[in-house]
């Protein structure tokens, strides 16, 4: 299983600035994955993030918004653009499992709060 | 867009007792996962059960899949006070997708 870990782990931020948050994996992964958790509810998927590529974003979410960044099989930012209250979320990535394996693995999450 | 429902929302049971929570979906799935999260933090993998599974067992996990009724149930048998979490079914359409997740069950176990 991969271990990944994200920076911040939480953070408020001011309404009309911006937020990246990183997202780190201890082996090297082809997709990763963002998703947004608001408060009491459940996860939705912003956009996946192939090395290389550009993102490929969801329904609702835009690259204006939510740009994504991946310079490496490793590593993944997420930045939060323009931050409104309703931005306040818990974002999370996640991986694939190896071996062609459908399960997803997380990182602990970055709650953020927009003030 | 949420895709699946889980009922209930919230369910509070005795330590010791079986705690069933069930996920319905909309479009054909290719497999569907159960994961666990504690107090709004990372997921946790749970058990996948492929779209031509019936039934899958892991330890205290039973789940169960009904592709003709797009709906699947999670049972954890002899519940224990560290069961208590959010319970999320997921379900993916196969190749380079991220996942659907239904609303998510709470359960809280009753020491």
């Amino acid at each position: 299983s991969a271990v990944i870990s994200q920076k911040p782990s939480r953070d408020i931020c001011q309404r009309g600035t911006s937020l990246t948050i990183q997202c780190q994996v201890d082996s090297q992964v082809t997709m990763m994955f963002w998703y947004r958790q608001q408060p009491g509810q459940s996860l939705t998927l912003i956009a996946t993030a192939n090395q290389g590529s550009e993102a490929t974003y969801e329904s609702g979410f835009v690259i204006d918004k939510f740009p994504i960044s991946r310079p490496n099989l490793t590593f993944s930012t997420l930045t939060v653009s323009n931050m409104s209250p309703e931005d306040s979320s818990i974002y999370l990535c996640s991986v694939d499992g190896s071996g062609g394996s459908y399960e997803q693995y997380f990182g602990p999450g970055t709650r953020l709060t927009v003030t | 867009s949420q895709q699946g429902e889980e009922d209930p929302q919230a369910l509070s049971i005795q330590e010791g007792e079986n705690a069933t929570m069930n996920c319905s979906y909309k479009t054909s799935i290719n497999n569907l996962q159960w994961y666990r999260q504690n107090s709004g933090r990372g997921l946790v993998h749970l058990i996948l059960i492929r779209s031509n599974e019936r039934e899958k067992h892991s330890g205290r996990l039973r789940v169960t899949l009904d592709t003709s009724k797009k709906s699947s149930s999670l049972l954890i048998t002899a519940s224990r006070a560290a069961d208590t979490a959010s319970y999320f079914c997921a379900t993916d359409r196969g190749g380079a997708d991220g996942l659907t997740f239904g609303k998510g069950t709470h359960l809280i176990i009753q020491p």
